[in-house]
């Protein structure tokens, strides 16, 4: 799968939307976006995926870039409880090429303060 | 109901000894994984079946054995246990061998003294 780079850590006011950028410049046409994110010794949870289009769903949006080299995801009133390390992933189409391997990067540890 | 079971939670154990971790998923997925994460929290893929087939080996020990007994089902022995084996062991799952979300069990905890 393809590389991604994330910065290592931000943080972000209680309330706030929390912005989290992801560089996939090599990811291919037929490779999705993931976002999981894991809070403190728990397994790692997944948030939202996409391809081209932004998404949305309960948790966060999605943002992808025309060139689909870098992607956001956007939480849109950050809480407490969204202090976790945030993984941006690439995986290929369901049935169709790419790696068998879902690769993990350092992630982005977000810390929400009040 | 949870979705990805792991067994157990916690496991403290000897240098040298053999000792097992479950994993279980209610899903329907045909694709299980395990992971590793270190103290640095680096989460390294180790192995993954499909189908109770191995299609990923990621350079890890011959003392890690993975055995798949059905689609359900990816079971983690370690052999002669060494302190570097202590981290999180993470099962998941998902749908396909290529994509798809995945879906992580709460983690083992495995220190070896």
């Amino acid at each position: 799968d393809a590389k991604t780079t994330q910065p290592t850590s931000m943080d972000c006011a209680e309330g706030r939307a929390a912005n989290l950028p992801c560089n996939h410049s090599t990811i291919s046409g037929n490779e999705y976006v993931y976002w999981y994110r894991q809070i403190h010794s728990q397994g790692p949870q997944y948030i939202i995926h996409g391809l081209k289009n932004n998404e949305t769903n309960e948790m966060a949006s999605l943002i992808i870039t025309e060139d689909r080299k870098s992607s956001t995801l956007i939480l849109p009133h950050a809480t407490l409880r969204d202090t976790a390390v945030y993984y941006c992933i690439v995986r290929a189409a369901l049935l169709s090429g790419g790696s068998y391997i879902p690769t993990f990067g350092r992630g982005t540890s977000l810390i929400v303060h009040p | 109901d949870t979705a990805v079971s792991q067994t157990p939670k916690y496991l403290v154990t000897q240098m040298g000894n053999d000792k097992s971790i479950k994993c279980e998923q209610n899903l329907g997925h045909d694709t299980m994984y395990w992971y590793k994460q270190d103290s640095k929290k680096f989460l390294k893929i180790m192995f993954s079946y499909n189908n109770k087939e191995l299609i990923i080996n990621e350079t890890v020990p011959n003392r890690f054995s993975p055995k798949s007994p059905d689609k359900a089902h990816l079971n983690l022995h370690i052999n002669s246990l060494e302190l570097g084996d202590s981290a999180v062991y993470f099962c998941a799952s998902s749908q396909y061998p290529r994509g798809g979300e995945l879906f992580f069990g709460e983690g083992s905890r495995l220190t070896v003294l």
